[in-house]
């Protein structure tokens, strides 16, 4: 079965210092690691796919990276508008249900001004 | 676009009671997922749709929950009878058909937050 295991569950930092939020996974044949971002009372927000390990991705203030058990999400600068929880999902080969995500339980990230 | 629509955006209702939450995927997409949120359990998928038929409802808690796609614009997600313990938020998403082994992006909507009394 898989598994995701988001760290830590909750961060708070101050505007302009730069953190990383881990995503750890256990899948059998990883076919994508995903990053999302819930604001209160909304959907989740696709951010990025990342598929080997190696790859980086960069959008704005923040970069994904893949390592072969686990993922960061960068956070460089941020600012209070970062403010979300931060959702990490992968997508694995095996078994029967090609199209599902498994997700972590997210990490809370708060940026004071 | 105007993204996934789900409807309606708050439910509440009594223990006992029918509920139905709707769905409109992105135009185009071929895959259809419902997923359930809660604090204790997070995301979780419930079922999904592909080309307007269910592929995999292993996530389904139980007989009360069912879910019908009748065409490719429109999903619902049926409970009956409605329990307190399936009060939660439901979201849908929608991805492109996945080619090749290459992996899809889901989208999701806005989300149906469900309190059930």
């Amino acid at each position: 079965e898989d598994q995701v295991t988001q760290s830590p569950e909750a961060l708070r930092l101050q505007e302009g210092e730069s953190s990383s939020l881990n995503c750890s996974y256990t899948v059998s044949g990883l076919r994508g690691l995903f990053w999302y971002r819930q604001d209160p009372g909304k959907g989740p927000e696709f951010l990025f796919t990342l598929y080997s390990a190696g790859e980086e991705k960069e959008k704005e203030r923040l970069k994904a990276t893949l390592t072969k058990k686990e993922s960061f999400l960068h956070i460089t600068a941020p600012k209070p508008e970062d403010s979300a929880t931060y959702l990490c999902a992968v997508r694995s080969a095996g078994g029967t249900s090609y199209g599902k995500l498994t997700f972590g339980q997210g990490t809370i990230l708060t940026v004071h001004p | 676009d105007a993204g996934v629509i789900q409807s309606p955006r708050h439910e509440v209702t009594e223990m006992g009671q029918e509920v139905t939450l709707r769905c409109k995927p992105i135009s185009g997409h071929d895959y259809l997922f419902w997923y359930r949120q809660t604090m204790m359990r997070g995301l979780e998928l419930l079922i999904y749709f592909n080309n307007n038929v269910p592929i995999d409802d292993s996530g389904m808690p139980e007989d009360r929950f069912s879910a019908k796609m009748p065409n490719a614009s429109f999903s619902t997600l049926k409970i009956q009878p409605s329990e307190p313990r399936d009060s939660a938020v439901y979201f849908c998403a929608s991805s492109l058909g996945i080619l090749a082994g290459i992996t899809d992006t889901q989208y999701f909507g806005p989300g149906t937050r469900l309190t059930v009394l």
